[in-house]
């Protein structure tokens, strides 16, 4: 099946700094979403984003399907962005998702 | 409008009983998914149900796990004789397209 690697596996970040979190898969996607998992274990739709650049307040997110990497930039960051970041995929017939890792985020005042 | 909703929101049962999780997905959405978390395995995909089609067992790890979906919509996830390792959070999720939304869990804990 297809493989979702996520990098770093863990961030401590100054409030007010910028970041970036990476996500590589080993082959094509018809979906692939991030997620922020928050304290409470739920997990928040960020972006459906198979391919492209997307943007919503200081979250964005870049997809190059054919190089089969996607980013999600975080900026000017705040102690609420803390906790745990999914990327998730699904390739072919098959729409279930198979997830990452994840990347624990903490953001210090 | 109102998102997925799982009930209970946790639960706790002895090893060897059944236990019955249930999800109400978003109206309208044709497909259904459970997945589940734990320490050892992250996120992983148990059951997918869409439409009137015949579900993806692929992910239920033994016999013990079943789920049913009535009427299209609400779901029930049933662990028959749980053990230890069943513990996790149990999630699930809807989707009318690609997207998939996904509800709070249930915190389920196997003495």
């Amino acid at each position: 099946g297809i493989q979702v690697e996520q990098s770093p596996p863990d961030l401590i970040l100054q409030e007010g700094a910028n970041s970036t979190l990476r996500c590589n898969f080993s082959d094509s996607v018809n979906n692939l979403q991030w997620f922020h998992q928050n304290p409470w274990g739920q997990l928040i739709n960020l972006f459906y984003i198979p391919s492209g650049t997307k943007q919503n307040g200081r979250l964005s997110a870049t997809t190059v399907a054919t190089e089969r990497y996607s980013l999600l930039y975080i900026s000017s960051s705040q102690t609420t962005d803390s906790g745990v970041y999914f990327c998730a995929v699904s390739s072919g017939a098959n729409s279930k998702l198979t997830f990452g890792k994840g990347i624990t985020l903490s953001v210090r005042p | 409008g109102a998102g997925v909703s799982q009930s209970p929101s946790n639960k706790v049962t002895e090893k060897g009983k059944d236990v019955e999780l249930r999800c109400d997905p978003i109206s309208g959405h044709t497909a259904l998914y459970w997945y589940r978390q734990s320490l050892g395995q992250g996120l992983e995909f148990l059951i997918y149900f869409q439409g009137n089609s015949a579900p993806d067992k692929s992910g239920l790890p033994s016999d013990r796990f079943s789920a049913e979906r009535t009427g299209g919509s609400v779901s029930t996830l049933t662990i028959q004789r749980t053990q230890q390792e069943d513990s996790a959070v149990y999630l699930c999720a809807s989707s009318d397209t690609y997207e998939q939304f996904f509800g709070p869990g249930t915190r389920l804990t196997v003495l």
